[in-house]
């Protein structure tokens, strides 16, 4: 079994909708992100948690919200979602600081 | 502001040939440097991480070099494969107090032909 595992692995939603995409992890890691991948522009961090009670915007946290429901699950919300939404979205862990983060298999989600 | 570029955008190679993946940075400020390849539909997998204070790492066929003073890392790939087609990218852990993230280049798409 994976070690980072995501939910929906591609979702098709409308404008306006909201949608909960979600992640757990079976490496016992305490750090967890998320990122977002838009052709042209590489990877950016939304949000990251250091620990359960940990929550810390990324570069571009506006127009989401997370929640770190115990050490092995952290979830990325859309609230209203939007077409400029439309991205490849990738959870990953870490344990600790200075080593690897390790990456789930991405959800792609299509807003309408 | 810490910029990540990899040059060249795409790579084509036949097969067997030694090749490498270049990566640069602007600060020198990095707490390690990490490469990752992604192929599609299956998210990105860590290859290799080189410590700032480490000049290489190695791998199997993966060979990474780093150069903090003059900003660049590359990711030398020995004999390769039409399995080694993906897309390779750089990220370099930025050292910037509390506001810890990785910065990432946009990548070198591989495609090594049979």
């Amino acid at each position: 079994d994976a070690d980072v595992t995501q939910t929906p692995r591609n979702r098709i939603t409308k404008t306006g909708k909201r949608i909960m995409l979600e992640c757990s992890q079976t490496k016992g890691h305490d750090r967890m992100y998320w990122y977002r991948q838009d052709p042209g522009l590489g990877l950016q961090l939304i949000y990251y948690s250091f620990d359960v009670k940990d929550i810390n915007k990324g570069e571009i946290s506006d127009g989401y919200s997370v929640s770190r429901q115990a050490q092995a699950k952290f979830s990325l919300s859309l609230e209203s979602a939007i077409p400029n939404q439309t991205a490849l979205y990738f959870c990953a862990t870490q344990q600790g600081d200075y080593n690897e983060q390790f990456f789930g298999p991405g959800t792609r989600l299509t807003v309408l | 502001k810490q910029e990540v570029t990899q040059i060249p955008a795409a790579l084509s190679v036949p097969e067997g040939e030694n090749l490498v993946l270049n990566c640069s940075f602007t600060d020198s400020a990095i707490y390690n440097l990490q490469w990752f390849r992604q192929d599609p539909g299956k998210g990105l997998t860590s290859l290799l991480l080189i410590q700032s204070s480490q000049r290489e790492q190695t791998s199997g066929r993966l060979n990474a070099s780093l150069d903090k003073s003059s900003g660049r890392s590359t990711l030398y790939i020995a004999a390769s494969q039409p399995g080694d087609s993906a897309t390779y990218l750089c990220a370099v852990d930025q050292n910037a107090g509390n506001n810890r993230k990785l910065i990432w280049g946009l990548g070198t798409s591989l495609a090594v032909n049979p």
